[in-house]
């Protein structure tokens, strides 16, 4: 049984902002949020995470609800190297392990 | 920082042969690691969590006498598939914790038995 849902694909422009969403309806207080992506043939790469507040990189922000039952992954200015399928994961803070689903499949366009 | 190898990236054995991947952090000790298993258009699937100086942990369904796991320190880890069967070609990948919450992915194995 997930703990998240993610939209199925979605495509953006270069050079636009990507915004991913996530749903994650029963997260319990101690759980973080977690994204990572995976480009074609390669391991997954981290990107962020985050418990309740807003938080920034370099590489993405992720925005997460007041009521923490949702979130959203922003890549400020996407590029034709983004294309890749991202997964939103919870997680408690004292069990680091993470289970995938089937993810978001984005796709930057040209 | 942060990063993570396997060795080999690629491997094609016989069926009923052992194959062993190591996955290596290559600039930090990694507290924990951990190996997951990918078929073709599906998503990783959590193998086992190992920590080094003890047993590693397989989840349900993972046969640990099939999947050998040894963390002998705290910058290597090794997988050994034994008697490895067609049905065990996959996409093999192993991360690891630096201490903080988020996990670095080594670049993955991929497996083929004939």
């Amino acid at each position: 049984d997930a703990k998240t849902t993610q939209p199925t694909s979605m495509d953006c422009a270069e050079g636009r902002a990507a915004n991913l969403p996530c749903n994650h309806s029963t997260i319990s207080g101690n759980e973080y949020v977690y994204w990572y992506r995976q480009i074609h043939s390669q391991g997954p790469q981290y990107i962020i995470h985050g418990l309740k507040n807003n938080e920034t990189n370099e590489m993405a922000s992720l925005i997460i609800t007041e009521d923490r039952k949702s979130s959203t992954l922003i890549l400020p200015h996407a590029t034709l190297r983004d294309t890749a399928v991202y997964y939103c994961i919870v997680s408690p803070s004292n069990d680091y392990k993470l289970s995938f689903g089937a993810g978001t499949t984005v796709t930057v366009r040209a | 920082g942060a990063v993570v190898s396997q060795h080999p990236s690629w491997v094609i054995c016989k069926s009923g042969t052992s194959v062993k991947i190591e996955c290596r952090s290559l600039d930090f000790q990694a507290t924990t690691m951990f190996w997951y298993r990918q078929f073709p258009k599906q998503s990783l699937m959590l193998m086992a969590t190992s920590n080094e100086g003890s047993k590693a942990t397989y989840e349900q369904g993972v046969e640990k006498d099939k999947f050998l796991i040894n963390h002998a320190s705290l910058t290597l880890s090794t997988l050994t598939v034994t008697s490895a069967h067609p049905e065990d070609s996959s996409f093999y990948i192993c991360s690891a914790r630096t201490g903080g919450l988020e996990q670095y992915f080594g670049p993955g194995t991929r497996l083929t038995v004939t």
